[in-house]
C-alpha cells in the first residue's frame, strides 16, 4: 500500500452517464497525476497538479473529461456522456514536484466499465 | 520513433537465470528514468530509479546509456515472484513535466 487511495475501485456505468472519481494522494506530496491504461498498454498521462494549479493535460482528454483539485490535496476526475471507449483503468498517482527525481506512487485504480 | 519503446515480451525465463530489458527514448532532453514494475491487474510500483553512474539494489542492476538513450534492467538468480510487466518510464522536464510510460515488457519466471 503506497498510501494513495482511489474511490471507487470499480464503476460499471451505461453509455451515456456521467462518472466521478476520487484520488487522495499522500498527504505531503504536492503533485497529482492521473493517468489511463488499457489491457496491454502503458499509463497514458491525462493530466496532473502541482498544488490546485492544473499545469498540464493531454491531447487525451478531451471536453468530456475535467479533474480538479481544488484544495491541493484530494483530486476528481469526471467524465461525462461516457462512451465504450472510455473503459480502462484510470490510474492516480502522487509525486514531490521539485525534486530533481519526480518519482511518483500509484494508487490502486478505478476500472472502469461502460456497457 | 515511439517516445519509448520496449520489447513487449514475454521472456520467459528459467528461474535462477538473468534476464535483462533494454528501453529505448527518442527525446535526448530526458532527464529522469524510472523501472516499474505491474502486477496482472494491479498498479504500477516503483522499482527503481535510474541514475546516470548507474544502480544496482540488491538482484537488481539498472543502467543508463545517454549517448544512445536507452536504459536497462538487469535481474540476477530471478524468482518466480519476478514474474510481472515491467514498465519502463522517461521523464522530460521543462517548464512543465512530460511523464512517458512504456507499453511494458512482460516477464515469466519458469520453475
Amino acid at each position: 500500500d503506497t498510501g494513495v487511495s482511489q474511490d471507487p475501485r470499480h464503476k460499471i456505468t451505461k453509455r451515456g452517464q456521467n462518472v466521478t472519481f476520487r484520488c487522495d494522494p499522500i498527504s505531503e506530496h504536492n503533485r497529482l497525476y492521473w493517468y489511463r491504461q488499457t489491457l496491454g498498454q502503458g499509463p497514458e498521462f491525462l493530466t496532473y497538479f502541482q498544488n490546485e494549479a492544473q499545469l498540464e493535460k493531454s491531447r487525451l482528454l478531451s471536453d468530456r473529461f475535467s479533474a480538479e483539485r481544488p484544495k491541493g490535496s484530494f483530486s476528481t476526475l469526471e467524465i461525462q456522456r461516457t462512451e465504450q471507449g472510455d473503459s480502462a483503468m484510470y490510474l492516480c498517482a502522487s509525486g514531490m514536484g521539485g525534486s530533481s527525481y519526480n518519482e511518483q506512487f500509484f494508487g490502486p485504480g478505478t476500472r472502469l466499465t461502460v456497457l | 520513433r515511439k517516445e519509448v519503446e520496449q520489447d513487449p515480451g514475454p521472456f520467459n525465463v528459467p528461474e535462477g537465470a538473468t534476464v535483462a530489458f533494454n528501453c529505448t527514448y527518442s527525446n535526448s532532453a530526458s532527464q529522469s528514468f524510472f523501472w516499474y514494475r505491474q502486477d496482472c491487474r494491479k498498479e504500477p510500483k516503483l522499482l527503481m530509479s535510474v541514475y546516470s553512474s548507474g544502480n544496482e539494489d540488491g538482484r537488481f542492476t539498472a543502467q543508463l546509456n545517454r549517448a544512445s538513450q536507452y536504459i536497462s534492467l538487469l535481474i540476477r538468480d530471478s524468482k518466480l515472484s519476478d514474474s510481472a510487466t515491467y514498465l519502463c518510464v522517461v521523464n522530460m522536464k521543462g517548464r512543465d513535466d512530460k511523464i512517458i510510460f512504456g507499453k511494458g515488457t512482460r516477464l515469466h519466471i519458469l520453475p
